[in-house]
């Protein structure tokens, strides 16, 4: 089975603190992404990546930054964390025939932050 | 613009009992459309995807239906068990070639005992 590790499960961080948010995937997935789940709204995405040092900017990138320099390896930074970043992170991972679309994404249990 | 409305927004059934989710999608070109189902502090894990010619998929106990005419979905479960407590997340594919797909809000179930 594909595993989707990520480094935290909670994490509890001040306003202006550097957060870094670790994931790591077993399968070779050339694809990986990050999204952002608060209550009553579905997963949005933030970053994704296609290839290592390849990174694509989603639907809400302001505040975030990412790296890729392996593979298997994809990190969310926030630069200055601030309290409306404070949710549920989930990292996830698909394999890619092309540029195809709705592909099975495999997710990781994801990261609750507080910035408090 | 692309949107995804699931409904109901929560539900309550008691163990044993049947329950269809609702989505309703507008997504433009349609492409498929695929189920997550989401356990409490787990990430997403897909269910079903149906391609925008198929009418209905199975699951196991998970069914899931597609009218691409009327750009609705269903997920019916049959015979709920407790281990099914959970959020359904509904995710329409556009065909347009790229990552950003868009998610349901989500339908969280409860089965009680």
């Amino acid at each position: 089975d594909v595993k989707v590790t990520q480094s935290s499960r909670y994490l509890v961080k001040r306003t202006g603190e550097k957060v870094f948010l670790e994931c790591v995937q077993d399968m070779d997935h050339e694809n990986m992404f990050w999204y952002r789940q608060d209550p009553g709204l579905g997963l949005r995405l933030i970053y994704f990546s296609y290839d290592v040092k390849m990174k694509e900017k989603g639907d809400i990138p302001e505040g975030y930054s990412v790296s890729r320099e392996k593979k298997e390896r994809f990190s969310l930074i926030l630069e200055s964390a601030s309290t409306n970043q404070t949710s549920m992170y989930l990292c996830a991972s698909s394999f890619s025939a092309g540029m195809g679309t709705n592909e099975k994404l495999f997710f990781g249990s994801g990261t609750q932050l507080s910035v408090l | 613009k692309n949107q995804v409305e699931q409904s109901p927004q929560s539900l309550i059934i008691l163990e044993g009992k049947n329950c269809t989710l609702q989505c309703n999608y507008t997504v433009s070109p349609f492409s498929n459309l695929r189920w997550y189902k989401q356990d409490t502090g787990r990430g997403p894990v897909s269910l079903t995807i149906m391609t925008f010619s198929e009418n209905t998929k199975s699951n196991g106990r998970y069914t899931a239906t597609l009218d691409a005419d009327t750009k609705q979905s269903s997920l019916h479960i049959t015979a709920s068990q407790l281990s099914d407590s959970a959020s359904y997340i509904c995710v329409p594919g556009a065909n347009t070639g790229g990552f950003k797909t868009i998610f349901g809000a989500g339908t969280r179930l409860f089965v009680k005992a």
